[in-house]
């Protein structure tokens, strides 16, 4: 079992949707929790950043984390064209392993007009 | 802020060549992290530097080296090329990450795409 799991998708919604991206985890050492953006070919671009549980929330987009239930996701409301990219989930824990980056595959998401 | 950048963006290389990649970090940071990105796939980190030493490492061969140099930046050597080293090369700056820190945010570059024949 992967540490991270995230559906690869595709996913595929029209403009102004809303949008929910999910991962799961297994390892409960994990205390930080990203959201990175990554289009085609380029690097990933922080997009959220939380601490241990609870909600985030900057513009139109929303990170949850549930630790209880080792989730995470991320909410995009009022989706745009320019949204379509691949999500990647990033995680890490504490102690000897603190910056270590675990990642999700990434869910392709294409919003069309 | 010019944030993390890296050269080259692209090479080719055939296999048993070796090959060097560079990264300067965001302005502020102290720390490089570097990772694998095949495609398709997530990210993988390969391992950290920080006061020039390497603090942590992934599950990658000893083919794969690198170096920080006193203004943080840093450098991943890759020796004995084979086709599977084909990826997208990313290196992720941050301060150096501290329990007592909330925000251990990591920042990455472009990357390097690496394309072994």
């Amino acid at each position: 079992q992967k540490e991270v799991e995230q559906d690869p998708g595709p996913l595929s919604v029209p403009e102004g949707a809303i949008v929910s991206l999910n991962c799961t985890y297994s390892n409960s050492a994990f205390q930080y929790f990203m959201w990175y953006r990554q289009y085609s070919r380029k690097g990933p671009e922080l997009l959220m950043y939380t601490y241990s549980s609870g909600n985030k929330e900057d513009g139109r987009f929303t990170a949850q984390v549930d630790k209880s239930s080792k989730y995470i996701s991320l909410f995009i409301r009022d989706s745009q064209p320019s949204d379509s990219a691949t999500y990647l989930c990033a995680m890490t824990n504490r102690g000897s392993t603190l910056g270590r980056l675990y990642f999700g595959r990434g869910t392709q998401l294409t919003v069309w007009p | 802020d010019a944030g993390v950048t890296q050269s080259p963006t692209h090479l080719i290389k055939t296999r048993g060549q070796q090959v060097t990649l560079r990264c300067s970090p965001k302005s502020g940071h102290d720390t490089v992290s570097w990772y694998q990105q095949a495609l398709g796939q997530g990210p993988q980190f390969i391992f950290q530097y920080y006061e020039e030493e390497e603090r942590q490492r992934g599950n990658f061969p000893d083919r794969f080296s690198g170096h920080q140099f006193p203004n943080y930046s840093s450098e991943l050597n890759v020796n004995a090329l084979l086709l599977g080293d084909s990826a997208l090369y990313l290196c992720a700056s941050s301060l150096y990450p501290r329990d007592y820190l909330r925000d251990n945010e990591q920042f990455f570059g472009p990357g390097t795409r690496l394309t072994v024949l």
